[in-house]
């Protein structure tokens, strides 16, 4: 399984975009990256997920270079209510090889106003 | 109303006191999954399941026992719990295949005097 390195903490400000980057130089061929948020007390919320190049949807983009051994996670115009911890994946459930999960230990990010 | 639902929220009990908590899903969905998160330590999985009758370990299985008899319901059972089992615990369900979309429980907080 690909591990993942991910900074541990970033506070940014309200209404400033917001990058997150995830290395994960172990990604197997058929892995996909993805990412969730959590916040406190409530178990993880997918955001995004991708396999590379780049994957837009109304909450975040994913940027994913070609080599796929890191991915970008993008909040644009971010709020206080986008505090939270961020975390990334890399695996594909339901595939015998790789059915195992492992969240690495995310990114705290602290918005303020 | 697409969830994943476990119960109980909150549970305090005894070293030694078997216990079950239980986790059902609406979903359909094949793959089912038990976290534990601890402060430091992130999200660890404990045991999954890809379908019913099928289950494996995670990287923290010890003290934990499991069962997929029906497809919606992946029970989660500590027959000796011990203090060091205290702990946030999530269940999250996902549809098999290439994406990792997990649907998380609202948690269940259990502590073990």
């Amino acid at each position: 399984l690909a591990k993942t390195t991910q900074p541990i903490s970033m506070d940014s400000y309200e209404g400033q975009e917001v990058n997150i980057t995830c290395s994960h130089n172990n990604i197997a061929t058929n892995d996909y990256i993805t990412w969730y948020q959590q916040f406190p007390s409530q178990g993880p919320r997918f955001i995004i997920q991708g396999y590379k190049t780049k994957v837009t949807n109304e909450v975040a983009s994913l940027f994913i270079p070609a080599d796929r051994k890191s991915s970008t996670l993008s909040l644009p115009r971010v709020s206080l209510s986008d505090t939270a911890v961020y975390y990334c994946l890399v695996g594909v459930p339901g595939y015998s090889s790789a059915s195992k999960i492992i969240f690495g230990s995310g990114t705290r990010l602290s918005i303020r106003p | 109303e697409a969830q994943v639902t476990q119960n109980p929220r909150y549970l305090i009990t005894v070293t030694g006191k078997k216990l079950t908590v239980t986790c059902s899903q609406n979903m359909n969905h094949e793959y089912m999954s038990w976290y534990r998160q601890d402060p430091g330590l992130g999200l660890r999985q404990i045991y999954y399941s890809m379908n019913v009758e099928v289950t494996d370990k995670g990287d923290v299985p010890e003290g934990y026992k499991v069962s997929r008899k029906e497809k919606r319901n992946f029970p989660l059972i500590l027959e000796s719990p011990s203090p060091n089992q205290t702990s946030l615990y999530f269940c999250a369900s996902t549809q098999r295949g290439s994406y990792n979309e997990q649907f998380f429980g609202p948690g269940t907080r259990l502590t073990v005097l």
